[in-house]
């Protein structure tokens, strides 16, 4: 069972709108949550986390939003810009920093 | 520059094979990691070195053998490998195991 899930396997907006990627999980153990961004041919890149103890955080274009209750996550980009078209993993750790990821979302902004 | 390098990028094998696949950081952390990312599935956790102990072995098959001779090197040791062992294989490295992890850019391996 997938602990993990990114249901939306693709989005696509235009530059200088709102993104919104999703994230949900279903273990409750989990305690601190993070997005990469991957480009083609390349590694996962660390975006921005936060802890569990926390509702939102916030690093220039990208806010990241928890709810705990729902057992959701979500990552803002605004504006969106063309170079943030890329593949987008949640991941969401516990268990002594084991990292659980979930499929991915394909971000195209269109210019 | 990651500063998390894997070789080869690319690897061929044979089922009978023996291959070596390495990862090395320049960045001072001290927990590692390989996962396994297979076509259209999530990246999966295979082990997770800390302070070159194995903390995590994901119950991964025994063909795959990792070794962790210090904090700065990884290996992942192949041998009799299946097809469905094709996949991208990532290392990652983290100062510690709960911060965010700094990934390769992976070895592509198909198993013949």
């Amino acid at each position: 069972d997938q602990q993990v899930k990114q249901n939306s396997p693709s989005l696509s907006v235009q530059e200088g709108r709102i993104s919104i990627l999703n994230c949900d999980y279903t273990n409750s153990m989990f305690d601190y949550f993070l997005w990469y961004k991957k480009y083609p041919a390349e590694g996962p890149t660390f975006l921005i986390s936060i802890s569990s103890i926390k509702d939102k955080n916030e690093d220039g274009r990208f806010t990241v939003f928890l709810n705990k209750s729902a057992k959701h996550l979500s990552l803002h980009i605004v504006p969106s810009q063309p170079g943030d078209s890329a593949v987008y993993f949640c991941a969401a750790t516990g268990n002594a920093g084991k990292s659980t990821f979930g499929d991915g979302t394909t971000l195209t902004v269109k210019p | 520059e990651t500063g998390v390098t894997q070789t080869p990028r690319h690897l061929v094998m044979g089922m009978t094979n023996k291959k070596s696949l390495k990862c090395e950081q320049h960045l001072g952390h001290n927990a590692m990691y390989w996962y396994k990312q297979s076509a259209k599935k999530p990246l999966e956790l295979m082990f997770v070195y800390n302070f070159k102990e194995q903390t995590e072995n994901n119950s991964v098959p025994s063909r795959f053998s990792p070794e962790c001779p210090n904090s700065s090197h990884l290996f992942l040791h192949l041998h009799t490998l299946q097809p469905e062992d094709s996949a991208l294989y990532l290392c990652a490295s983290s100062q510690e195991p709960y911060q965010p992890q700094h990934f390769g850019d992976g070895t592509r391996l198909s198993i013949l």
